[in-house]
């Protein structure tokens, strides 16, 4: 595996449900980060994690717990979810250098839709 | 916060026209501004960024020129070719800020159509 990975890549679920979704990263990158994309909000920040410690919440809602193990790995843990939550969640990571690019590679996303 | 506007969201172009994207935002400190392309079923990747020491830059048939008086930078695609049809996304962060994690504002995207 290279680059960016998403699991599942789909997840119907409903209101009542746990799910969680996995990303996992093979670039050797010190930053993660979990993204909402909807037809409302094409790309929007949800969490900012960076040396596995979390640095930014951009004020989401309890229902989205994430979880950083390590470097490699992040999750983001769902319960009793919204209809409104149904959009493609995205992972990406970035390598947090001074001076450096700083790009952030993204994940193929996680198309979830909330019954 | 920062705060970033693209236009337009649709974008029709025939097949060796120019595409021309245009983003404003509102912080002046913000430094660093990508440009990210994504294609159906995939996450959005960078294709090419600047900075505000930078006025211009290129890389083949994409050019990004940055105001910084103004505040806006443009994406610019010459000839293109049905493959560039994806969504577009601007963004706008601010480098070199001791401050954990690259937090990128993006644009609203536009949605290009190349056609044939």
């Amino acid at each position: 595996e290279t680059g960016v990975t998403q699991t599942p890549r789909h997840l119907v679920m409903g209101m009542t449900n746990k799910k969680s979704l996995k990303c996992e990263q093979h670039l050797g990158h010190n930053a993660m980060y979990w993204y909402k994309q909807s037809a409302k909000k094409p790309l929007e920040l949800m969490f900012v994690y960076s040396l596995e410690e979390r640095v930014e919440n951009n004020s989401v809602p309890s229902r989205f717990s994430p979880e950083c193990p390590n470097s490699s790995h992040l999750f983001l843990h769902l319960h009793t979810l919204q209809p409104e939550d149904s959009a493609l969640y995205l992972c990406a990571s970035s390598q947090e250098a001074s001076g450096g690019n700083n790009e952030q590679f993204f994940g193929p996303g996680t198309r979830l839709t909330v019954l | 916060g920062e705060n970033v506007e693209q236009h337009p969201s649709t974008l029709s172009v025939q097949e060796g026209d120019s595409a021309v994207i245009k983003c404003t935002y509102s912080d002046s400190a913000s430094n660093y501004f990508p440009w990210y392309k994504q294609e159906l079923g995939k996450g959005p990747q960078l294709i090419i960024d600047i900075r505000s020491n930078v006025g211009e830059k290129k890389d083949q048939r994409i050019a990004v020129t940055l105001n910084k008086t103004a505040k806006h930078f443009s994406l610019h695609i010459t000839e293109t070719q049905p493959e560039d049809s994806a969504v577009y996304f601007c963004a706008a962060a601010k480098k070199g800020i001791k401050a954990a994690g690259n937090k990128l504002t993006f644009g609203g995207g536009t949605r290009v159509l190349v056609k044939p």
